[in-house]
């Protein structure tokens, strides 16, 4: 166990349909990551959080949005739902900022969404 | 912007003998490589990683290899248990930004058979 909890663990929905996926880093963790991981595409970065304000961004569609709240917990919006956004969406975690050294990642359990 | 590639993308062994996984990157100014475990209906684990100035890192039965001047690393899995069956991704940042955002391999599939 990470220590890093997602929920919720599965989702089915419909093209068009927004959805919300919350995660809650370890404690005492500052950033929170999100990736998309798809047969295709593999593990992707999506954009990053550091103590509530956002710190890095990947290839995240317009249509997906995130936040980081003071309790630390962050979610992930993906709206206007299509077939192609059907893939298990990771959180995970960091103590450090990103400065020189860096800092390991641990990865929740996921969720899964599948778009019917 | 950075790139990672890993080989094989299968690779079977018997319960016993060692695996090795390699990747390259493309970007000089990685810093970061971790090594990813992600069982069937889980999370990525981390499990070993190296930062730019060491060569080497072990852990038990498992080590981690980076020669910054050729831009590869790999991971070696000594004494496979069939419990080490699984998806292995390898990654790496450069910490620019100040983001440790992960670029990760494409993942190798591991089959240890008893």
């Amino acid at each position: 166990d990470s220590g890093v909890t997602q929920t919720p663990k599965h989702l089915i929905t419909a093209t068009g349909q927004r959805v919300t996926l919350r995660c809650s880093p370890r404690s005492g963790d500052l950033s929170v990551y999100w990736y998309q991981q798809s047969l295709d595409q593999g593990l992707q970065f999506l954009i990053q959080y550091y103590n509530g304000e956002e710190r890095a961004k990947g290839n995240i569609l317009e249509r997906f949005s995130a936040q980081q709240f003071p309790d630390l917990h962050s979610e992930l919006n993906l709206s206007s739902l299509e077939l192609g956004d059907s893939a298990l969406y990771f959180c995970a975690s960091s103590t450090h900022p990103g400065l020189a050294g860096g800092g390991e990642q641990f990865f929740g359990p996921g969720t899964r969404l599948t778009v019917l | 912007g950075e790139n990672v590639e890993q080989h094989p993308s299968t690779l079977s062994v018997q319960e016993g003998d060692s695996a090795v996984i390699k990747c390259t990157y493309s970007d000089s100014a990685s810093n970061y490589f971790p090594w990813y475990k992600q069982e069937l209906g889980k999370g990525p684990q981390l499990i070993i990683d190296i930062r730019s100035n060491v060569g080497e890192k072990k852990d038990q039965r498992i080590a981690v290899t980076l020669n910054k001047t050729a831009k590869h690393f790999s991971l070696h899995i000594t004494e496979t248990q069939p419990e080490d069956s699984a998806v292995y991704f390898c990654a790496a940042s450069n910490g620019q930004g100040g983001s440790e955002k992960l670029v990760f391999g494409k993942g190798t599939k591991l089959t240890v058979n008893p």
